[in-house]
């Protein structure tokens, strides 16, 4: 079945650092999603991106992607300590299922 | 408006127990979803309704089962507890059925088998 992959799987930047997570499905997806999970809340969504090499912006978050719609990435510059939290990227598998990553765990330090 | 609501917030069963779990989505929203998270690792797609039909069914045994009322609120039914259920399970609502709208998660249920 299809499968999402996330590197790394932890972070530890100091606050004003970039941070980038990546994310690789083993199949062609038509979109993906990113939600970011602060520690012990929900998943909130972040973003969907549709078109092949598609980048969008949200202030200091950067997401793309890629080319053959199998990667995406996500980007935060200058990080701060609200940025703390795991960032998934999900993408649409088969009969309806949202298939998740298993995330990149952020951690700041100020 | 208020967001999706799931009770109860915590649970605690013994093996070979049955719980239910219980969502309302965002009113309008007609599609619900419902995921189970273990510590440490992203959620895993259990069940999606929409229009109080099945829609989707991820790799769970029979022991899960779930339904969609008229008022879209969902329920989410566990037999046969084993220690291995214990998770947050969480509902998501949407406004249609297509898996490519984003997905408006609830707070979670925590349930822990002893």
């Amino acid at each position: 079945g299809q499968q999402v992959m996330q590197i790394p799987q932890y972070q530890h930047v100091q606050e004003g650092e970039d941070f980038t997570t990546y994310c690789n499905s083993s199949t062609t997806l038509s979109n993906i999603q990113w939600y970011k999970q602060r520690p012990g809340g929900h998943p909130v969504f972040l973003i969907q991106l549709v078109k092949s090499g598609e980048v969008k912006k949200q202030k200091r978050l950067t997401f793309q992607f890629g080319e053959a719609k199998k990667n995406s990435s996500l980007h935060i510059t200058a990080t701060q300590t609200t940025d703390v939290g795991t960032y998934f990227c999900a993408g649409p598998g088969q009969g309806n299922m949202l298939t998740f990553g298993g995330g990149t765990r952020l951690m700041v330090k100020p | 408006d208020a967001g999706v609501t799931q009770s109860p917030t915590h649970l605690i069963k013994t093996r070979g127990q049955h719980v239910t779990l219980r969502c309302s989505p965002i009113s309008g929203h007609k599609s619900v979803s419902w995921y189970q998270q273990v510590l440490g690792q992203g959620p895993q797609f259990i069940f999606q309704y929409y229009e109080k039909e099945e829609r989707g069914r991820g790799n769970f045994p029979d022991r899960f089962s779930a339904r969609q009322f008229p008022n879209y609120s969902s329920e989410l039914n566990v037999n046969a507890l084993l220690l291995g259920d214990s998770a947050l399970y969480l509902c998501a609502s949407s406004l249609v059925g297509d898996r490519g709208y984003e997905q408006y998660f609830g707070p979670g249920t925590r349930l822990t088998v002893t």
